[in-house]
């Protein structure tokens, strides 16, 4: 089974910062690397796939990018409603898991 | 629009059969490129994947749960349901239903609003 490993678990940050958070696979993935932002109460929503590929409708400043085992998602410009929690996933392997979660919260 | 709607009881005893159904509206279940996936969120945790399957009915499973998960499609009614024998109060959470594929490389585009479930006597 492969592990993911987001770090940091939590992040304050500020309206306008830029913010980068990052996950580790347990073993290469490529560029089978998805990442999700979720709010209480409502469904995740897809944000990135395939390591660096903007889902429809997702503001230009999310971004990914990475392969093999290390990934990264970077937010530009910091707006109030990405305060939000964010999962990285790997669909390579037959069960696809996901990270431990960063919430990013308001400083 | 894809609309996808959990149903089934919002509590089980412990050791019985957790039972729910996913209701697709405004697509096929049997189209390709897609799989059906179940997801659950436990309290104050993250999300667990717990199995998938695709249009074609090839099935795969969480190794942690595959043991007690069953996941099929009804295509008929354009469903698909999860089964998770001998529940434990671990297994309360909120269970979602969810559509992927290699469209978007395997990632989910689509999630339903999850529903609650206590495991419980």
């Amino acid at each position: 089974d492969i592990q993911m490993t987001q770090s940091p678990t939590s992040l304050s940050a500020s309206v306008g910062d830029r913010v980068t958070i990052t996950c580790r696979a347990s073993q290469i993935i490529n560029r089978y690397l998805n990442w999700y932002q979720h709010k209480p109460g409502k469904a995740p929503k897809l944000l990135i796939y395939a390591a660096s590929s903007l889902q429809s409708g997702v503001p230009s400043r999310f971004s990914g990018s990475g392969s093999g085992t290390d990934f990264s998602l970077t937010i530009e410009s910091l707006q109030p409603e990405d305060f939000a929690t964010y999962y990285c996933q790997q669909s390579s392997g037959d069960s696809h898991t996901f990270g431990q979660g960063t919430n990013l919260e308001i400083k | 629009q894809l609309q996808l709607q959990e149903s089934g009881p919002g509590l089980v005893t412990p050791s019985e059969t957790l039972s729910l159904t996913c209701t697709v509206s405004g697509g096929s279940i049997s189209s390709s490129p897609y799989y059906w996936a179940w997801i659950r969120q436990t309290p104050g945790k993250g999300l667990d994947w717990i199995a998938n399957i695709y249009y074609s009915g090839t099935t795969n499973y969480n190794p942690s749960l595959k043991s007690r998960v069953t996941i099929s499609l009804d295509t008929s009614k354009n469903q698909f349901s999860l089964k998770l024998n001998s529940v434990t109060a671990a297994d309360t959470a909120v269970y979602s239903c969810a559509r992927g594929g290699s469209h978007v490389h395997y990632a989910i585009d689509h999630w339903g609003r999850g529903t609650l479930v206590t495991v419980s006597s």
